[in-house]
């Protein structure tokens, strides 16, 4: 299963794009690569998923390198209320496990 | 409004106890999963199950146990509860992977 690994944490001012970047190195041909988001005391919630080239959608856009060994969420013109933690998962339908990382915590200062 | 549902918000229990978490979808999800999230270490699989009666163990089933006899309940059970078991547990659901998973609201749990 591939592992991901992308910063602990990130700071960001209201109104900035933010781009939080996933690596996952060794992913598989039929691996897709998807972003949750997590607010304190809730469950995480589905952003986005792609599985090759550029994906958008109304909260966010996800772009993926040819090699497909990094992925980069961005986050156009963050606000207060886009602090979360944001948890990059590689999904594989070999194992069946949805396996989630330790997320990165990003901070939007006013 | 897709929904899974976790039985308790807060649940406060003593050491030894056996502990039922309990966790209903109504989207007739095939797959779901137990999770539990610590400070500090993300969430981590438990257990999970692929079809009724199906379990297949997570990274950390140590000290746990689940049950599906219904397909749209997935259960968690602590046989014997323990303080290092204090967690939020979180409970989801996708139809099938490479699909958007749902998650419940979860349980804080406190063993003393």
């Amino acid at each position: 299963l591939a592992k991901t690994t992308q910063p602990i944490s990130m700071d960001s001012y209201e109104g900035q794009e933010v781009n939080i970047t996933c690596s996952h190195n060794n992913i598989a041909t039929n691996d897709y690569i998807t972003w949750y988001q997590q607010f304190p005391s809730q469950g995480p919630r589905f952003i986005i998923q792609g599985y090759k080239t550029k994906v958008t959608n109304e909260v966010a856009s996800l772009f993926i390198p040819a090699d497909r060994k990094s992925s980069t969420l961005s986050l156009p013109r963050v606000s207060l209320s886009d602090t979360a933690v944001y948890y990059c998962l590689v999904e594989s339908g070999n194992t069946g496990k949805l396996i989630f990382g330790q997320g990165t915590t990003l901070q939007v200062k006013p | 409004d897709v929904k899974v549902t976790q039985s308790s918000r807060y649940l406060v229990k003593r050491t030894g106890e056996k502990v039922f978490l309990e966790c209903v979808q109504d989207m007739d999800h095939e797959n779901m999963f137990w999770y539990r999230q610590d400070p500090g270490l993300g969430l981590r699989l438990i257990y999970f199950s692929y079809d009724v009666k199906m379990k297949e163990k997570g990274d950390i089933p140590e000290g746990y146990s689940v049950s599906r006899e219904k397909k749209e309940r997935f259960s968690l059970i602590l046989e014997s509860a323990s303080t290092n078991q204090t967690s939020m547990y979180l409970c989801a659901s996708i139809r099938s992977l490479n699909t958007e998973a749902f998650f419940g609201q979860g349980t804080r749990l406190t063993v003393v």
